[in-house]
């Protein structure tokens, strides 16, 4: 098993360009989240989703959106990047029923 | 407002010695707390998760504890290795709904190895 695994691992973005960060899973995970960490902060849930079709909002949702279209991927999409949305992406999977989390490696987005 | 706070910020320590690490939370409803390590450059790994009835949990060098009664959480390394490098995080889990509890992380703390 690959596991979680994300792509790109880096980007530089210019501010109101689009882009989408992948995310995909294996292990037949029906949760999957998006999380931004930030320096000196808790990393901070944006979207989630509990299997194909059904996605949600997280504690920092605005100007992100996500879709889950299959089980193994839940891609997440900046419409308009701005400054404020550099930061490192994390996608994680479990389980629904299980409690611990398996993160990917992350994604380090630069918004100049 | 649901917090989780981690002390201290960071540590220097020498190798083979021992340090604990604090974790003090005021989330509730509980569920949950798990101590999370994760590598520079790399997503956190989970290390421990313990529930309300448990008050100590080891995996191999690393032995977390929790006290439910005044919300604190701590995790001893013991006999640090330079591998031992690394960033640790607490999460909180408070128990809303069933297929998703809402998770808060604490800040956590960066620990360096030192030969």
């Amino acid at each position: 098993n690959a596991g979680v695994t994300q792509t790109p691992k880096f980007q530089v973005l210019k501010t109101g360009q689009s882009m989408t960060l992948q995310c995909a899973q294996d292990m037949n995970h029906e949760y999957m989240s998006w999380y931004r960490q930030d320096p000196g902060m808790g990393l901070r849930l944006i979207h989630y989703s509990v299997g194909a079709g059904i996605t949600d909002q997280g504690e920092v949702p605005n100007g992100y959106n996500v879709s889950r279209s299959t089980t193994e991927d839940f891609p997440l999409r900046l419409l308009s990047a701005a400054p404020s949305q550099t930061s490192v992406y994390f996608c994680a999977s479990r389980p629904v029923g299980q409690e611990t989390q398996y993160f990917g490696p992350g994604t380090r987005l630069l918004v100049l | 407002k649901n917090q989780v706070e981690q002390s201290p910020q960071s540590l220097i320590i020498l190798e083979g010695k021992n340090c604990t690490l604090q974790c003090n939370y005021t989330v509730s409803p509980f569920s949950n707390l798990r101590w999370y390590k994760q590598d520079t450059g790399r997503g956190p790994v989970s290390l421990t998760i313990m529930t309300f009835s448990e008050n100590t949990k080891s995996n191999g060098r690393y032995t977390a504890t929790l006290d439910a009664d005044t919300k604190q959480s701590s995790l001893h390394i013991t006999a640090s290795q330079l591998s031992d490098s690394a960033s640790y995080i607490c999460v909180v889990s408070q128990a809303f709904k069933a297929a998703g509890n809402k998770l808060t992380f604490g800040g956590g703390t960066r620990v360096l190895v030192k030969p």
